[in-house]
């Protein structure tokens, strides 16, 4: 059984820069796996953030990015602002038309 | 504006059935793979099911174990989630989004099933 994970919580101060993770528990992530990742706050659906590694979701602010780090899927938001604190959730594609998602990370910002 | 809008949750007895309903608009399904995600409250988002655009091909989460069936009408651009034998542990926000690049895109704002 395919478990992908993520830091349960981080904290960033204002204006600083923050990197979770999205890793699998046996093996490495790559960009065969698709990663997504999606934020989100109490009482909302998700908000999709970055998918396929790297591109954008229409609208999403530029300070955040994706990318495979040290075999992970990555999600780096540059400068971050009080509005950013929420839970981030990845997904991965792990084939045969199975999707996976992380525990997911509480991100703080103070 | 494209929207997804989700029905059908509602309060069933162990062992029940619903049918769930995401209608879209703004945006055409017939090209789209579409999933559902669910989401207890207070926890984390765990994939349900995946379709393909023209409802050939569906996938399940293990937990699923035949008691759940998705499935896709384009002609009338939603997507469904028949559930049955229900259980306490189905209980949850259910959530219908497209697929983009193999991952969800769209959301919709959560149809809620209460199982108890």
């Amino acid at each position: 059984q395919t478990v992908v994970t993520q830091e349960p919580s981080f904290s960033v101060s204002p204006g600083g820069t923050v990197t979770l993770t999205c890793g699998l528990s046996s093996g490495s992530v790559s960009t065969s796996y698709y990663p997504s990742w999606y934020q989100q706050t109490p009482g909302q659906p998700p908000r999709t953030l970055i998918y396929n590694t790297n591109t954008h979701s229409p609208g999403v602010p530029i300070r955040f990015s994706g990318s495979i780090l040290g075999g992970k899927a990555a999600l780096t938001i540059t400068g971050a602002q009080a509005e950013d604190e929420s839970d981030y959730y990845c997904v991965l594609y792990v084939a045969g038309g199975i999707w996976v998602f992380g525990g997911g990370t509480k991100l703080t910002v103070l | 504006e494209v929207q997804l809008v989700e029905s059908g949750g509602g309060i069933v007895q162990p062992g029940g059935s619903l049918r769930l309903s995401c209608a879209v608009s703004g945006f055409t399904i017939s090209n789209s793979w579409m999933h559902w995600v669910r989401q207890v409250p207070g926890k984390g988002l765990l994939w349900v099911s995946h379709i393909n655009s023209d409802g050939s091909s569906k996938t399940y989460a293990d937990f699923v174990k035949g008691r759940l069936t998705i499935s896709r009408d384009n002609a009338k651009n939603t997507l469904y989630l028949q559930m049955n034998s229900l259980r306490a542990e189905d209980t949850a926000v259910y959530y219908c989004a497209t697929d983009l690049s193999y991952g969800m895109d769209l959301w919709g704002q959560g149809t809620t099933v209460t199982v108890s």
